[in-house]
């Protein structure tokens, strides 16, 4: 069964910029997450959605944005990029209820920002 | 109330030794705290869970210790080897009916041959 999946890899914006992440999650999960690794940091929750829908979200400014498609993928916005933005995003995704909430991470997309 | 304290910041373990990172919360509405394990470059994997219904769990050398009233719960790795080294990371959920993490701020073990 495959993993969950981010494109790019990498992903070098200058400041002022827009950038999009994208995660496939594991199939026949609902929930998808987005957290932020700030270089030596722990992992910062950004965003949560679930069917269609963001559930819940972060303390993170709005130009930081997303969406979840049909086929539970997703995408993570990031407008009017900022030096600090520079971080290792990661998607992770899960069953979506309370009882099977183990979450499983990608590999992550590793933003810079010049 | 929605922090999750972790310590130490880093240890270094001989071969064979039992490493242990602990972790602290507030917040009693959290209900499950799994332990993810990192390698530089690499996403975060779930290593084990527990859930505040039982006070141990063990899954091969890594065992989670919880004590509920104490607000604690810890990752004991038995007989650590050299490719455990890596971070690691305690977390919480079950806040507010969210189901997001809240992360430690993670444990950077590294394990002498």
């Amino acid at each position: 069964e495959a993993g969950v999946t981010q494109s790019p890899t990498h992903l070098i914006k200058t400041r002022g910029q827009q950038a999009t992440l994208r995660c496939s999650p594991i199939s026949g999960h609902t929930s998808v997450y987005w957290y932020q690794q700030a270089l030596g940091l722990g992992l910062q929750f950004l965003l949560w959605y679930d069917e269609g829908e963001e559930r819940n979200r972060g303390n993170f400014p709005p130009r930081f944005s997303g969406r979840q498609f049909p086929n539970y993928s997703s995408e993570l916005n990031v407008n009017a990029l900022e030096l600090e933005d520079s971080a290792l995003y990661l998607c992770a995704s899960s069953l979506g209820d309370r009882a099977n909430n183990e979450q499983f991470f990608g590999p992550g997309t590793r933003l810079t920002v010049l | 109330q929605q922090q999750v304290k972790q310590s130490p910041q880093s240890l270094i373990v001989q071969k064979g030794g039992i490493s242990i990172i602990n972790c602290a919360y507030e917040n009693t509405a959290f209900d499950y705290f799994p332990w993810y394990q990192q390698f530089p470059g690499k996403g975060p994997a779930l290593l084990i869970a527990i859930r505040p219904d039982v006070s141990e769990k063990k899954e091969g050398r890594f065992t989670i210790s919880f004590n509920k009233s104490a607000k604690q719960f810890s990752l004991h790795i038995m007989d650590s080897q050299p490719g455990d080294s890596a971070t690691y990371f305690c977390a919480a959920s079950g806040d507010s009916g969210t189901y997001k993490y809240i992360f430690g701020t993670g444990t950077r073990l590294k394990v002498l041959a």
